[in-house]
């Protein structure tokens, strides 16, 4: 098995730009997390959703911040415009049940110039 | 606002040293509980999960302490490898069932 797989692993962009994230989680699994990792403020959820339907966004920063899932082997997670606080790495993790074991994928390093 | 937390060490410690961290929770609700490991600049990594009575896997051992509210990871016979930070997953805190990550214990364990 691939495991979870992000792409892509490093960006790097400036200010105001669009920043698009990518994740297939592991096949067969019905739960999607996304994550946002900082020193300041640690691992936190953003989103996840069940069988492609998003659940609870209530860690969603701001409008700035959006994440769809049109199929079980698909995620993106969107910026628009992008600012340098949201510099972080930002980690896709996929799971069996809610509260079991969460797979994570090796994370996307995002530099907002 | 975090309401897991957990000591951010760092914990150095010799090989073959016995070391136990800790991470307490504010929801008594709350329900499942896990340890995670994460390299650096790696992926988190489950390494265990917490049971109500406790649990053992080779040198390591997590239990719940529900009255006070806290889970601990106990770790004998510490490794070179063993060299991480160690999350807590809490699921119930903020009176939802989402994971709530802790920050993280470092462990650095030097010959």
């Amino acid at each position: 098995d691939a495991g979870v797989i992000q792409s892509p692993r490093h960006e790097v962009t400036e200010m105001g730009q669009e920043v698009t994230l990518r994740c297939k989680p592991i096949s067969g699994h019905d739960y999607l997390f996304w994550y946002r990792q900082t020193m300041m403020r640690g691992l936190e959820l953003l989103i996840y959703f069940n069988n492609n339907v998003p659940i609870d966004d209530s860690g969603m920063p701001e409008d700035r911040f959006s994440a769809k899932m049109p199929n079980a082997s698909f995620s993106t997670l969107k910026i628009q415009p992008s600012e340098p606080r949201d510099s972080a790495v930002y980690f896709c993790a996929s799971g069996i049940g809610l509260q079991e074991t969460q797979y994570f994928g090796p994370g996307t390093r995002l530099l907002v110039l | 606002r975090k309401e897991v937390e957990q000591d951010p060490g760092p914990f150095n410690v010799p090989e073959g040293a016995t070391v136990a961290f800790n991470c307490t929770y504010s929801n008594s609700a709350s329900q499942s509980f896990f340890w995670y490991r994460q390299d650096c600049r790696k992926e988190p990594k489950l390494l265990m999960s917490v049971y109500s009575s406790g649990n053992e896997d080779g040198r390591f051992t997590a239990q719940l302490n529900r009255a006070s509210q806290y889970i601990s990871l106990l770790i004998r016979d510490s490794k070179l490898s063993d060299s991480a930070t160690y999350l807590c997953v809490v699921f119930g805190e903020g009176g939802s069932y989402i994971p709530t990550f802790g920050r993280g214990t470092s462990l650095i364990v030097h010959p």
